[in-house]
C-alpha cells in the first residue's frame, strides 16, 4: 500500500476536466515537503509534469495545474485531450520513511 | 541535450545479483548540481524508489532495499549502477535511472527510457 493515497482511475470527455487527487500525510507534503506529479503513457518513462506543488517545467500545457492543502493534493486537467490519457503518479518525501514516496498512480481515461 | 540510458542483462536468476549502469551523455555526471537515482516499476503497478548518489559518493537507499542495494558513481565513464543482491521473482520489474536536482526540489526532471529486468530461472 502506498503512503500517498490517490484514486486508481478516473474518466472524463474531451474538452472537460478532471482532477486527480493525491492524499498524503505531515511526514510528507503535508509537512515541510513539496509535491510533484508525473505522466506516464503506456511503454514510456514517466515525466515530469508539475514540481514544487504548482510549478510546470516548461514545455508542459498551462491545461495542467497544480494545487496542494494541508495532506491534499490535486492535479487538474481542463480541456481534456485524447492524449491526456496515460496513469499519473503524485510523489513527495516522507521523513518518517527517510525517503522518495509515489502514489499508487491514476489511470486517466479519455471517453 | 542530456540523456540517460540503462542498460544490463533482461534475464537474471532468482538468488543472483541484478545488475545495471546508466550512461549519462550530454552534461558530466561530476557537476554537483544533481543526485543520480534508481526508480523501478513492475509490470501494472506503481514506481518504487530505490535509491541515489552524490558526487561525493554519498548515497541513501530505500529502507525495504537498503540490505540489499549498492549504487556506485563511475565518473570516467560517465555513468552509475545499481547493483541489487539476492534477487526473487518479486524483483521483476522495468528499472529507470533519473536525475533529481541536488540545489532544488526532491523531483525527477530527467529520466532514462527503462530497462526490463525479468528475474527467472
Amino acid at each position: 500500500q502506498s503512503v500517498l493515497t490517490q484514486p486508481p482511475s478516473l474518466s472524463g470527455a474531451p474538452g472537460q476536466t478532471v482532477t486527480i487527487s493525491c492524499t498524503g500525510s505531515s511526514t510528507n507534503f503535508g509537512g515541510p515537503y513539496e509535491v510533484h506529479w508525473y505522466q506516464q503513457h503506456p511503454g514510456t518513462a514517466p515525466k515530469l509534469l508539475i514540481y514544487d506543488d504548482t510549478k510546470r517545467p516548461s514545455g508542459v500545457p498551462d491545461r495542467f495545474s497544480g494545487s496542494k492543502s494541508g495532506t491534499s493534493a490535486s492535479l487538474a486537467i481542463t480541456g481534456l485531450r485524447p492524449e491526456d490519457e496515460a496513469d499519473y503518479y503524485c510523489q513527495s518525501y516522507d521523513s518518517s520513511l527517510s525517503g522518495v514516496v509515489f502514489g499508487g498512480g491514476t489511470k486517466l481515461t479519455v471517453l | 541535450q542530456v540523456r540517460l540510458q540503462e542498460a544490463g542483462p533482461g534475464l537474471v536468476k532468482p538468488s543472483q545479483t541484478l545488475s545495471l549502469t546508466c550512461t549519462v551523455s550530454g552534461a558530466p555526471i561530476t557537476s554537483g548540481d544533481y543526485y543520480w537515482s534508481w526508480i523501478r516499476q513492475p509490470a501494472g503497478k506503481g514506481l518504487e524508489w530505490i535509491g541515489r548518489i552524490y558526487l561525493s559518493g554519498t548515497t541513501h537507499y530505500s529502507r525495504s532495499l537498503k540490505s540489499r542495494v549498492t549504487i556506485s558513481l563511475h565518473p570516467s565513464k560517465n555513468q552509475f549502477s545499481l547493483n541489487l543482491t539476492s534477487v526473487t521473482a518479486a524483483d521483476t520489474a522495468v528499472y529507470y535511472c533519473a536525475r533529481r536536482s541536488a540545489v532544488s526540489g526532491r523531483y525527477f526532471d530527467l529520466w532514462g527510457r527503462g530497462t526490463l529486468v525479468t528475474v527467472s530461472s
